[in-house]
């Protein structure tokens, strides 16, 4: 089946640096990979939608400037933390959409768990 | 407004015994509704999937149920191991998106030896 990789699987950060998350497909081609958040006991929260070559969309509330998201292949998609303080410790998961319509085509990654001292 | 939810909130049982976990959605119309199992620390993994004309789907020990009627389904676990202790997430598709889910909170099993 379809196998998302993300890396690192944890990282931990002092306040005020950025932290690079990168989400691979090893062995599909995603036009489309999602980002989510989950913080502890809460469900997944999808963060952005990011789309091979193009600018990410973000939900709302989420600010674009803080979390930077570049999607450069078909392969890998990575979310850069920047300024991390505190309040942005969280599990961050990411999904890898193969192409062609319907939801049933994401595949999760097994997540990064941040720490931010 | 599109919400799924699920009980019981966390759910404790001894191993081998059986066990259904809830969930009652609004999301109309709606795609697929599918079952997750998330480990403590890991990313979600799909157990079934269903469309919204599918009644019932098996995944080895793991049965979801649908009921587009009543907008419910349940997951039923039979013989559980303590392998199956993990958060159970119900997420619901709607009809007129390509990518979105709506999640629910999950039920916490726990299975105690």
């Amino acid at each position: 089946g379809a196998v998302v990789s993300q890396h690192p699987s944890w990282v931990i950060c002092k306040s005020g640096t950025s932290v690079k998350i990168e989400c691979r497909s090893l062995d599909f081609q995603a036009t489309t990979m999602f980002w989510y958040r989950q913080f502890p006991k809460q469900s997944l929260m999808l963060m952005a939608t990011s789309n091979e070559g193009s600018k990410a969309t973000y939900e709302q509330g989420v600010e674009k400037d803080k979390f930077l998201i570049n999607h450069a292949s078909l392969t890998l998609s990575t979310l850069t933390v920047t300024s991390a303080h505190p309040e942005d410790s969280s599990f961050y998961i990411c999904s890898a959409k193969t192409t062609g319509y319907g939801t049933d085509t994401q595949y999760f990654g097994p997540g990064t768990r941040l720490t931010v001292l | 407004k599109n919400q799924v939810e699920q009980s019981p909130q966390s759910l404790i049982i001894l191993e081998g015994k059986n066990c259904t976990l809830q969930c009652n959605y609004t999301v109309s119309p709606f795609s697929n509704l599918r079952w997750y199992k998330q480990d403590t620390g890991r990313g979600p993994v799909s157990l079934t999937i269903m469309t919204f004309s599918e009644n019932t789907k098996s995944n080895g020990r793991y049965t979801a149920t649908l009921d587009a009627d009543t907008k419910q389904s349940s997951l039923h676990i039979t013989a559980s191991q303590l392998s199956d202790s993990a958060s159970y997430i119900c997420v619901v598709s709607p009809m007129d998106s390509n990518y979105q889910l709506i999640w629910g909170a999950g039920t916490k099993l726990i299975i105690k030896p």
